[in-house]
């Protein structure tokens, strides 16, 4: 399943696929970008991050991909297993603190 | 062995009404941070304090006070609650390293509800 070009907030998602999640960033100046995971009632968790001077870096079934030309960032997660149903966030900043979020993306596991 | 805990994680009170919400990192961060997570999900930061330090201040009613007696707690007092403070509220931490701004972990949330 995949969240194609503009952010889309829902993504429903077959077990044992892949997922793409997408978000665009607005500020051309970021220069270190997280995605991070809401479970229901928790907090945002880190998954894995990236700096400007990288285009792609893989974690545990994740990879993230950095296109600074078209200010894109993408979550790829290998095998979706029914735990990776949560809210996914991409996050900006442009080393002064402040991490800008996006909107969200719901992603649903179906059995 | 929590990394960053809050107090509480429910509180429900009337408008008008003053109340605090706590925040504390056992990561040794020196970095801390308050974010309002609204009905629709959208994380927006409100206050962020490095040594003790206040180092951003977004654009929030005065109405609301960080307070950090040390690096490890960062404190919310939020005076005359209104219905639209009504919101999950983080707290986060981090350690700048060098000049680039680091991963930012966060807290369970405290859900407040304002009648």
């Amino acid at each position: 399943g995949e969240s194609v070009g503009l952010h889309l907030p829902t993504l429903s998602v077959q077990e044992g696929d892949n997922s793409i999640i997408n978000c665009a960033y607005s500020n051309s100046a970021s220069d270190y970008f997280i995605w991070y995971k809401q479970e229901s009632g928790k907090g945002p968790q880190f998954i894995i991050d990236i700096r400007s001077n990288m285009d792609k870096r893989q974690g545990q079934r994740v990879t993230v991909l950095l296109n600074k030309t078209v200010k894109h960032l993408s979550l790829q997660i290998a095998a979706t297993q029914p735990g990776d149903s949560a809210v996914y966030f991409c996050a900006e900043t442009a080393n002064d603190y402040k991490l800008s979020f996006g909107a969200g993306t719901t992603v649903t596991v179906r059995a | 062995d929590t990394a960053v805990s809050q107090t509480p994680k429910y509180l429900v009170t009337q408008m008008g009404n003053d109340k605090s919400i706590k925040c504390e990192q056992n990561l040794g961060h020196d970095t801390m941070y308050w974010y309002k997570q609204d009905s629709k999900k959208f994380l927006k930061i409100m206050f962020s304090y490095n040594n003790k330090e206040l180092i951003i201040n977004e654009t929030v009613p005065n109405r609301f006070s960080p307070k950090s007696p040390d690096k490890a707690h960062l404190n919310l007092h939020i005076n005359s609650l209104e219905l639209g403070d009504s919101a999950v509220y983080f707290c986060a931490s981090s350690h700048p390293s060098g000049v680039s701004t680091d991963t930012q972990y966060f807290g369970p949330g405290t859900r407040l509800t304002v009648l």
